[in-house]
């Protein structure tokens, strides 16, 4: 079965440090991959999209890799600040499924000064 | 106002209760969708509308009822829920197209649901 997981434990950084969250998947060939930005009681907001032709997308300071042979996203976070703080959600379409999303469980993030 | 909106924000029921859940999105959008999240689950698709017909349920349970009656609005109709759908209630929408370059979801604020 098509299966997406993400760091189950949060991950604490340093401010100034770069952050790196993964997203693996299984069973699934994506056409492409997003990452939502989610804080506590509101709803996830989009950051970036990445095409499975594509290795690497860049935002200000936010980072994104796409391996279609390891089956993996980082995604990264430079210069991080505690404003990042938040659950990252990353998210599968699948090629010919239209807009439909299938999400990770999401990886929250700590930046500690 | 802008974006997604959804009301109420937090909604609490008992087990014999009708509640409708209402989301607006005031982007031009032509495909909005209902999701369910759970503590310590990834989001799950309930339901998407497409131009308006349903394309998607995902074998929600019929307690749960959409209702999409133009592009704009989407409600969740509500009856004899279990505990167990207790849970923040997403709306999205997004604009779907052929050749677009971006098929990003923009949310609602959601409905924090609890049901005794």
């Amino acid at each position: 079965s098509q299966k997406i997981e993400q760091n189950s434990e949060a991950l604490n950084i340093q401010e100034g440090k770069t952050a790196t969250l993964t997203c693996n998947y299984t069973n699934y060939s994506p056409a492409y991959l997003q990452w939502y930005r989610q804080d506590p009681g509101r709803g996830p907001v989009f950051l970036l999209l990445i095409r499975e032709n594509e290795k690497e997308k860049r935002k200000e300071r936010l980072k994104v890799t796409f391996d279609t042979t390891l089956k993996q996203s980082l995604f990264h976070i430079t210069a991080s600040q505690p404003a990042d703080s938040a659950t990252y959600l990353c998210a599968l379409s699948l090629e010919g499924g239209g807009n439909k999303l299938t999400f990770g469980t999401g990886t929250q993030l700590k930046v500690e000064l | 106002e802008t974006g997604v909106t959804q009301t109420p924000r937090h909604l609490v029921m008992g087990m014999t209760n009708k509640k409708s859940l209402k989301c607006e999105q005031h982007l031009g959008h032509n495909a909005m969708y209902w999701y369910k999240q759970s503590a310590k689950k990834p989001l799950e698709l309930m339901f998407v509308y497409s131009l308006e017909e349903r394309v998607e349920n995902n074998s929600v349970p019929s307690r749960f009822s959409p209702e999409c009656p133009n592009s704009s609005h989407l409600f969740l109709h509500l009856h004899t829920l279990q505990p167990e759908d207790s849970a923040l209630y997403l709306c999205a929408s997004s604009q779907e197209g052929w050749n677009l370059l971006y098929n990003e979801q923009f949310f609602g604020p959601g409905t924090r649901l609890t049901v005794l």
